[in-house]
């Protein structure tokens, strides 16, 4: 299995431009996760999705974050407009079914670096 | 609310030594799933092991090896004999509930091990 696929490995944007990162879940994973890291806040949960529907999206930081899973095996997360306090790693991860009360660790991507400028 | 304290920011050791990660956790369920993730220096997060709160039999693989107590809510990590690979930044995670596969997952601020040659 190829992992979890993300891209770009890295984006460098200018303030004010849309930026939008992808996500490919393992096959079979049901669960999709977005996550943030910076220095200041460590790792955040964004938002996350079951079964491409979205479940708890609280963490979402502004209107101007926006996550989509139109199947089972793509997401996107997008930034209109982005700022520079936007810059942070932003990592996808995905989980299997839970089976019989089991909850798996996260399989993470290898995230994307987006600095805005 | 659920939280993850992990006290040291960061550690230094020369290699061959031991050394303890400490998590300390906050939780009001009876059921929950603890996690401990690595973070190398090439940024990907790697899973390491996922402990129910129904079992608090300790854990060893190879040369790591896991401490949980319910008393004092702690989930603390120790490496034995240390290895310049095991340098990296280490997190502790705390899942509450464990009927679905998108509980969500909660990361502590992390620890960061560097290991002396």
């Amino acid at each position: 299995d190829a992992g979890v696929i993300q891209s770009p490995r890295h984006e460098v944007t200018e303030m004010g431009q849309e930026v939008t990162l992808r996500c490919k879940p393992i096959s079979g994973h049901n669960s999709l996760f977005w996550y943030r890291q910076t220095m200041m806040r460590g790792l955040e949960l964004l938002i996350y999705f079951n079964n491409n529907v979205p479940i708890d999206d609280s963490g979402m930081p502004e209107d101007r974050f926006s996550a989509k899973m139109p199947n089972a095996s793509f997401s996107t997360l997008k930034i209109q407009p982005s700022e520079p306090r936007d810059s942070a790693v932003y990592f996808c991860a995905s989980s299997p079914p839970s089976m019989a009360g089991a909850i798996y660790g996260y399989t993470f991507g290898s995230g994307t670096r987006l600095t805005v400028v | 609310a659920q939280k993850v304290t992990q006290a040291q920011t960061e550690i230094s050791v020369v290699e061959k030594e031991d050394v303890t990660l400490d998590c300390v956790y906050e939780t009001r369920d009876t059921t929950y799933y603890l996690f401990w993730y690595k973070q190398p220096p090439s940024g990907e997060l790697v899973f390491l092991i996922r402990r129910n709160s129904f079992d608090e039999q300790n854990e060893i693989s190879g040369r790591y090896s896991w401490n949980f107590q319910k008393s004092t809510s702690s989930f603390n990590f120790t490496i034995t004999a240390s290895q310049v690979v095991d340098s990296a930044v280490y997190f502790c995670a705390l899942s509450e509930g464990w009927e679905t596969s998108y509980d969500k997952v909660i990361f502590g601020p992390g620890t960061s091990l560097s290991v002396i040659p």
